[in-house]
C-alpha cells in the first residue's frame, strides 16, 4: 500500500535561514507521481510541484528547490532564504494511479513551518 | 481562469442531521475529488468523480456519498451527522489522470454540535 511520511511535525526558523522539509514515500508501483502542496493559514492548498518516478532531475524554482532520490524513496523540499510568507503547512503527496485509473492521492501528515521575523 | 469554488464556506449542524456541500471545478476539469481534513487524521481521501461516475473511493462509511453533474460540478452529502464529522472538507479538481495535479478549493468548514 502507498504511504507518505513527513517526520517533521513542526519546524521553526528565523527569516533568511534555509530550511529542508523531508518526505519519504512507500509504493510498490514503478510508475508514480509525487507532489508538494502548501497550505497557508487561509486553508486553501496550493500546488507547488509534480514529479514523476522516471524523472530524478532536481528542480529549482526561485527560492524553492526539490531533491528527488528514488534510492532512498525521498522527495525533499528546500526553501532558501526563508521569508515570513513561507509560514504554512506543507504536504507531500503520492499518486500511484495511472492516467486511466483516476486519482487517489495519499497525503503525508504535513509539516508546519513557522518563519519568524 | 476562475479557481475551484466551494459553498458554503461554513456550516453548523446538529448530530443526526444531514448536509450537502457543493464544489464547482476549474473550467475544463472533469475530475473532482473530495477530502476530509481534521487535526487528528490529516487529509483523508473520500472519493473521486469523473464524467459523473465515481471512479475511486476512500475508506469512509456509506453515510458519505457524492455525485457529479454533467457540467462537472459535484456535491457531497453526509447523512446522520456525528460529532466526529466536524472537519474541513476540501474539494479538488483536475484533468483526471493519475499524473495530473489537483487544484483545491478553499474548503467548507463543517461543525457538528
Amino acid at each position: 500500500a502507498q504511504k507518505v511520511t513527513q517526520a517533521q511535525t513542526e519546524i521553526s526558523v528565523v527569516e533568511k535561514e534555509d530550511v529542508t522539509l523531508d518526505c519519504v514515500y512507500e509504493t510498490r508501483d514503478t510508475t508514480y507521481y509525487l507532489f508538494w502542496y502548501k497550505q497557508p493559514p487561509s486553508g486553501e492548498l496550493v500546488f507547488l510541484i509534480r514529479r514523476n518516478s522516471f524523472d530524478e532531475q532536481n528542480e529549482i524554482s526561485g527560492r524553492y528547490s526539490w531533491n528527488f532520490q528514488k534510492s532512498t524513496s525521498s522527495f525533499n523540499f528546500t526553501i532558501t532564504a526563508s521569508q515570513v510568507v513561507d509560514s504554512a503547512v506543507y504536504f507531500c503527496a503520492l499518486s500511484e494511479a495511472g492516467d486511466n485509473y483516476g486519482q487517489n492521492f495519499v497525503f503525508g501528515p504535513g509539516t508546519r513551518l513557522s518563519v519568524l521575523p | 481562469k476562475a479557481g475551484v469554488t466551494q459553498t458554503p464556506r461554513y456550516l453548523i449542524k446538529t448530530r443526526g442531521q444531514q448536509v450537502t456541500l457543493s464544489c464547482s471545478p476549474i473550467s475544463g476539469h472533469r475530475s473532482v475529488s473530495w477530502y476530509q481534513q481534521t487535526p487528528g487524521q490529516g487529509l483523508q481521501f473520500l472519493f473521486e468523480y469523473f464524467s459523473e461516475t465515481q471512479r475511486n473511493k476512500g475508506n469512509f462509511p456509506g453515510r458519505f456519498s457524492g455525485r457529479q453533474f454533467s457540467n462537472s460540478r459535484s456535491e457531497m452529502n453526509v447523512s446522520t451527522l456525528e460529532l466526529g464529522d466536524s472537519a474541513l472538507y476540501l474539494c479538488a479538481s483536475s484533468f483526471g489522470g493519475g499524473s495530473n495535479e489537483q487544484y483545491f478549493g478553499p474548503g467548507t468548514r463543517l461543525t457538528v454540535t
